[in-house]
């Protein structure tokens, strides 16, 4: 069964660094997703991404964040200047068409030194 | 903005049927998915209702009110490997729009006995 896949599982960053989260999504879905799931906490969504473009954002995804995708396979998260506050679990999710559920991969454990 | 509640956690029998509730206030809704996520684990999905009725899915199936804002989670026959956090989430935005983001609930945490 297709999945969708994140490299890597686990990232550690000193305060203030970049951070580039990687995303393979499930081949014949067009819209993709991000999600981040704070230790004991619930899931939260990020962003959404159709069509080559942000079609929707919350209030989380602020300036310091930021989605591409760069060729027919990857989306990537990008964190500009990471913070203590950024480290979770981040979710990519994909879908296909209509009201089809989202997957999600095994996420990337964020931890923010 | 959106609401949605279930219980914290819940203990059953295995060979037991159980069922978790999410009530929900939203806009724009068009739909409502049920995942089961083990710890440190991904959400998996289990089922989804768009339409009210009940949706089966061998031993999971799902129900959907749109006029009670009201879901449940049915388990039966259930199993050790169950033990998880079952996460309720509501979809908003159109089905063939590019949002449809999902908005989750904190999960009830099953705890399955012997």
């Amino acid at each position: 069964e297709p999945e969708v896949t994140q490299t890597p599982s686990h990232q550690v960053t000193q305060m203030g660094q970049e951070v580039i989260l990687r995303c393979v999504p499930i081949s014949n879905h067009l819209y993709f997703y991000w999600y981040r799931q704070i230790l004991g906490q619930k899931v939260e969504f990020l962003v959404s991404f159709y069509n080559n473009e942000i079609s929707e954002k919350s209030e989380i995804f602020d300036d310091q964040f930021s989605v591409e995708r760069p060729d027919g396979s990857n989306f990537t998260l990008k964190i500009r200047s990471t913070k203590l506050e950024d480290s979770a679990m981040y979710f990519c999710a994909s879908r296909g068409l209509g009201g089809q559920p989202q997957h999600f991969g095994d996420g990337t454990r964020l931890s923010i030194l | 903005g959106q609401n949605i509640d279930q219980p914290t956690e819940m203990t059953a029998t295995e060979g037991a049927i159980v069922q978790i509730n999410c009530t929900y206030q939203t806009s724009g809704f068009n739909g409502l998915f049920w995942y089961q996520q083990h710890a440190g684990e991904a959400p998996t999905f289990l089922s989804y209702n768009v339409l009210d009725g009940l949706e089966e899915k061998g031993r999971f199936s799902s129900f959907l009110s749109r006029s009670k804002g009201y879901s449940y989670l049915l388990l039966k026959e259930l199993q050790m490997k169950d033990s998880a956090s079952y996460l309720c989430a509501v979809s908003q935005g159109g089905l063939t729009g590019g949002g449809n983001k999902l908005t989750f609930g904190t999960g009830t945490q099953l705890k399955v006995e012997l």
